[in-house]
């Protein structure tokens, strides 16, 4: 089974710069989470997409940031402008209905 | 909002040795992840528990539902063990089940 799938590895950009990551969860996985992992914390959660509905979107900074899941499967997260305190490795996960969670092996961001 | 608490932050242990790392939350949970994650960012799903115990070669986790209590247990362990290891919870009810997680574990462990 192929697992989540996560481009670029690494990223590294000026601030006020704009960046955009891309996910492939899970075939059939229905659910998929963008998290994001500042260096020595866990991660927190920016995003739950339902199919193309978003769930929860609580602690997205949605004046720069902003996501998308236009046919249920592929996802992209956008950041614009970039700021230095954005630097972070930027994880997606997928599930199918909470359970079989599977991460991807996330996009490591450096805002310089 | 559930508060997931780890420890230690940080432990370094000789090959070989029973190791045990703790997690615990404040509000009622439907399952709760251990989870593994090496130097490049990856996360690995090592168990998902709602309640009892599990085991996987030489990890173990259990899980107290009425204390709010899991632990997850290395027998003898390896080098190659070195990573962070990290509790993460699903909270009861809503739609939105996205993790809360625990800062990690950083576990070394010494040849």
């Amino acid at each position: 089974e192929a697992g989540v799938a996560q481009s670029p590895r690494y990223k590294i950009i000026e601030k006020r710069q704009s960046v955009a990551f891309w996910c492939n969860p899970i075939s059939g996985h229905a659910t998929l989470y963008w998290y994001q992992q500042i260096l020595g914390q866990g991660p927190k959660l920016l995003i739950q997409f339902q199919n193309n509905g978003v769930v929860d979107d609580s602690q997205l900074p949605k004046d720069r940031f902003s996501a998308e899941r236009l046919k249920g499967v592929d996802s992209t997260l956008k950041i614009q402008p970039a700021k230095l305190e954005d630097s972070a490795v930027y994880l997606c996960a997928s599930s199918l209905q909470g359970y079989g969670y599977t991460f991807g092996s996330g996009t490591r961001l450096t805002v310089v | 909002k559930n508060e997931v608490e780890q420890s230690p932050q940080n432990l370094t242990a000789q090959e070989g040795e029973f190791i045990t790392i703790n997690c615990s939350y404040s509000v009622g949970i439907s399952a709760l992840h251990w989870l593994q994650q090496h130097p490049g960012g990856g996360i690995v799903s090592l168990f998902m528990l709602s309640s009892g115990k599990k085991k996987h070669g030489r990890l173990i986790a259990t899980i107290n539902i009425q204390e709010k209590h899991s632990s997850l247990h290395i027998t003898a362990s390896h080098p190659r063990d070195s990573a962070v290891y990290i509790c993460a919870v699903r909270s009861l009810g809503g739609g939105a089940d996205g993790l809360t997680f625990g800062k990690g574990t950083h576990l070394i462990i010494q040849p």
